[in-house]
C-alpha cells in the first residue's frame, strides 16, 4: 500500500521560510515515477492545488505561490519538498502532499501537516 | 486561474439521489476529460470517488457516478447513505496541465 507522510509544519511569522517534507513508501512501480503535488486547504475552505513536479524534475506553481514557494524531490529518498519563503498569512492551511502512480487524478494522499502564518 | 463553482450545499433524506454540478470553463473541464471527485470527511484527507469523468477507483461503491457536458460536470450519489454526509470537490486538469478544484459542496443526509 503507498503510504505517504508529511512533516515540517509549524507556526512561522508573516515574511518568515519553511520547508515541508513528504515521504512516500510502498510505490508499485518508483516513487521516481509518479508525479508529485502540493495540495492546501485553509482552515474551512476548499482545495487549492499549489505545486507539482513531474518525473524528470519540471515544475508547475499556482499564481499566488510562483516565486515564494519552490518544489523539489529527492528519488533517492522517496521524498518531495516544498520550500516556502516569504509566507503570508494567507498561506496558513493544512498541506498535503498527493499523487497518483497511474491515474490523472490524486488517489494517494498524505495526512497533512499545519502551516501556521501569524505574527 | 479561478475555482471551479460549486454549489455551497445540497441535502437528501437516506436512499434519495443527489446530483452535485461543477461548472467551470473551456480551459479547463470544457477542454479536459481529466476532471475528478473526492470526497472528504471532517479532519480527514480527501478520498478520489471519481477520475476522468466517470470512472471508480477500485473500492468505490457504484452509487457514486460521474457524467461531464459541455464546461459542466456532475457527481450522482444514488441510495444516499448516512456516511455519504461529507464534503465533496471536483477537480480539473486545465488546458495547461495545472490542476484546479471546485469550492466544494456540503452534503448533508436528513
Amino acid at each position: 500500500e503507498v503510504q505517504l507522510v508529511e512533516s515540517g509544519g509549524g507556526l512561522v511569522k508573516p515574511g518568515g521560510s519553511l520547508r515541508l517534507s513528504c515521504v512516500g513508501s510502498g510505490f508499485t512501480f518508483t516513487f521516481s515515477h509518479a508525479w508529485m503535488s502540493w495540495v492546501r486547504q485553509a482552515p474551512g475552505k476548499g482545495l487549492e492545488w499549489v505545486a507539482r513536479v513531474k518525473n524528470g524534475g519540471t515544475t508547475d506553481y499556482v499564481a499566488p505561490v510562483k516565486g515564494r514557494f519552490t518544489i523539489s524531490r529527492d528519488d533517492s529518498r522517496n521524498t518531495l519538498y516544498l520550500q516556502m519563503s516569504s509566507l503570508k498569512t494567507e498561506d496558513t492551511a493544512v498541506y498535503y502532499c498527493a499523487t497518483s502512480e497511474t491515474l490523472n487524478a490524486f488517489d494517494i494522499w498524505g495526512q497533512g501537516t499545519m502551516v501556521t502564518v501569524s505574527s | 486561474q479561478s475555482a471551479l463553482t460549486q454549489p455551497a450545499s445540497v441535502s437528501g433524506s437516506p436512499g434519495q439521489s443527489i446530483t452535485i454540478s461543477c461548472t467551470g470553463t473551456s480551459s479547463d473541464i470544457g477542454g479536459s476529460n481529466s476532471v475528478s471527485w473526492y470526497q472528504q470527511h471532517p479532519g480527514k484527507a480527501p478520498k478520489l470517488m471519481i477520475y476522468d469523468v466517470g470512472n471508480r477507483p477500485s473500492g468505490v461503491s457504484d452509487r457514486f457516478s460521474g457524467s461531464k457536458s459541455g464546461n459542466t460536470a456532475s457527481l450522482t450519489i444514488s441510495g444516499l447513505q448516512a456516511e455519504d454526509e461529507a464534503d465533496y470537490y471536483c477537480g480539473s486538469y486545465t488546458t495547461n496541465i495545472h490542476v484546479v478544484f471546485g469550492g466544494g459542496t456540503k452534503l448533508t443526509v436528513l
